[in-house]
């Protein structure tokens, strides 16, 4: 079974520049989640969906960033314009509706 | 409202020693509690996870977890520390009603020592 598929793995940017991540959630999996992982520190979720739509979005900062799962399965976020602040580790989880959570490798953004 | 506090970001042991990883938590509702291990450049994997069933709750790799919840903590062991098991460990706590989201720690990086 394919886990949950994430790119791009690295991406170097210059603040105020937008990015975008890809995910592909694991077959079946209606649930997708957001994560950002800072530096030292444990993943924080961003956003939840139940297939399209957005259950949970209370942490995404909408000024900036954005995020959208238009047929249900998978997902991009985006930022734009990124900041220096933004540098981090972004990760993508999948889950069927109260299920295990399964998480993919991450993109780490390196903002400049 | 939900949180996880785990003690101590660096543990260090000694292959072939006993492995202690401290998680204590606070839940408004009775919690579900999860440990998952990140190694480098990998995404997270469930070590285990507690769901209201039996208090002692075994993993992969060797590891166990035992629900406290008169001191609430859900501390992770393992008998015989591997050189394999260097990596982060993340405590995490949701509540147990229906799709709730995951709460976790700061981590602790374990450091085997040969």
């Amino acid at each position: 079974e394919a886990g949950v598929v994430q790119s791009p793995r690295y991406k170097i940017i210059e603040k105020k520049q937008p990015v975008a991540f890809w995910c592909n959630p694991i077959s079946g999996h209606n649930t997708l989640y957001w994560y950002l992982q800072n530096l030292g520190q444990g993943p924080e979720l961003l956003i939840r969906y139940e297939n399209e739509e957005a259950v949970d979005d209370s942490q995404l900062p909408k000024d900036r960033f954005s995020a959208e799962r238009l047929k249900g399965v998978d997902s991009t976020l985006k930022i734009q314009p990124a900041e220096l602040g933004d540098s981090a580790v972004y990760l993508c989880a999948s889950s069927l509706m109260e299920g295990q959570e399964f998480f993919g490798p991450g993109t780490r953004l390196t903002v400049l | 409202a939900q949180s996880v506090t785990q003690l101590g970001s660096h543990v260090s042991v000694s292959e072939g020693a006993l492995v202690l990883l401290r998680c204590n938590y606070s839940s408004s509702v009775p919690p579900y509690l999860f440990w998952y291990v990140q190694y480098p450049n990998q995404g997270l994997q469930l070590l285990l996870k507690y769901t209201s069933a039996a208090t002692l709750v075994k993993g992969i790799n060797g590891f166990e977890a035992e629900f406290k919840k008169s001191e609430t903590s859900f501390h992770l062991t393992k008998p015989s520390a591997h050189m394999s098991d260097a990596a982060e460990y993340f405590c995490a706590v949701s509540g147990n009603q229906g799709a709730q989201k995951l709460v976790f720690g700061q981590g602790t990086r374990l450091t085997i020592n040969p």
